[in-house]
């Protein structure tokens, strides 16, 4: 079993749409959770980072983490075409580990 | 699916040295290749992308002749933390997309190298 998992997609949303993005994982050590978002022949940039339970928001963008059910979100509301990328969880205890990323294009 | 490897996955060495971490690409060929560093309790922060055959491409606060970084075939990139100082103790991550996979973003990512310098 992969200590994460991420459903790579594509996924494809129009404009104004919520998006949910997902990831399980198996290490009930993980302590520490973030999301990624890459954009083409970029490297990845932080888009949100949290310790242990619990949601946090930022502008148009929640994290939740429910540890109870080792699951992770990232809700994208009102999305914009500029939020097409890849978007990448990643989550950390002793190690650090990413899923492999979920391809979202949003269409005007 | 693709597979990251990075070695060493740990080491520890005395101040002033000079430390090489290899990332390689087991079944893939990698147009790109990234290194991140990851401080305690912190979240992980890119240094440079390697492109193969090129000069790597440094993000800003990173010293580039302190953190040599050299991709000389499609499927292997160094990272040499030259002259070593406590500081520098951190856990160095790297990635590598893939050439021709259906999504050229794609990225894969390494299990780490923990570097912990006296």
């Amino acid at each position: 079993q992969k200590e994460v998992e991420q459903d790579p997609g594509p996924l494809s949303v129009p404009e104004g749409a919520i998006v949910s993005l997902n990831c399980t994982y198996s290490n009930s050590a993980f302590q520490y959770f973030m999301w990624y978002r890459q954009y083409s022949r970029k490297g990845p940039e932080l888009l949100m980072y949290t310790y242990s339970s619990g949601n946090k928001e930022d502008g148009r963008f929640t994290a939740q983490v429910d540890k109870s059910s080792k699951y992770i979100s990232l809700f994208i509301r009102d999305s914009q075409p500029s939020d097409s990328a890849t978007y990448l969880c990643a989550m950390a205890g002793n190690q650090f580990y990413f899923g492999t990323g979920t391809s979202l294009t949003v269409i005007p | 699916g693709a597979v990251v490897s990075q070695h060493p996955s740990r080491v520890i060495c005395k101040s002033g040295t000079s430390v090489k971490i290899e990332c390689r690409s087991l079944d893939f060929q990698a147009t790109t290749m990234f290194w991140y560093r990851q401080f305690p309790k912190q979240s992980l922060m890119l240094m440079a992308t390697s492109n193969e055959g090129s000069k790597a491409t440094y993000e800003q606060g990173v010293e580039k002749d302190k953190f040599l970084i050299n991709h000389a075939s499609l499927t292997l990139s160094t990272l040499t933390v030259t002259s070593a100082h406590p500081e520098d103790s951190s856990f160095y991550i790297c990635s590598a997309t893939q050439v021709g996979s259906g999504s050229t973003d794609t990225q894969y990512f390494g299990p780490g190298t923990r570097l912990t310098v006296l």
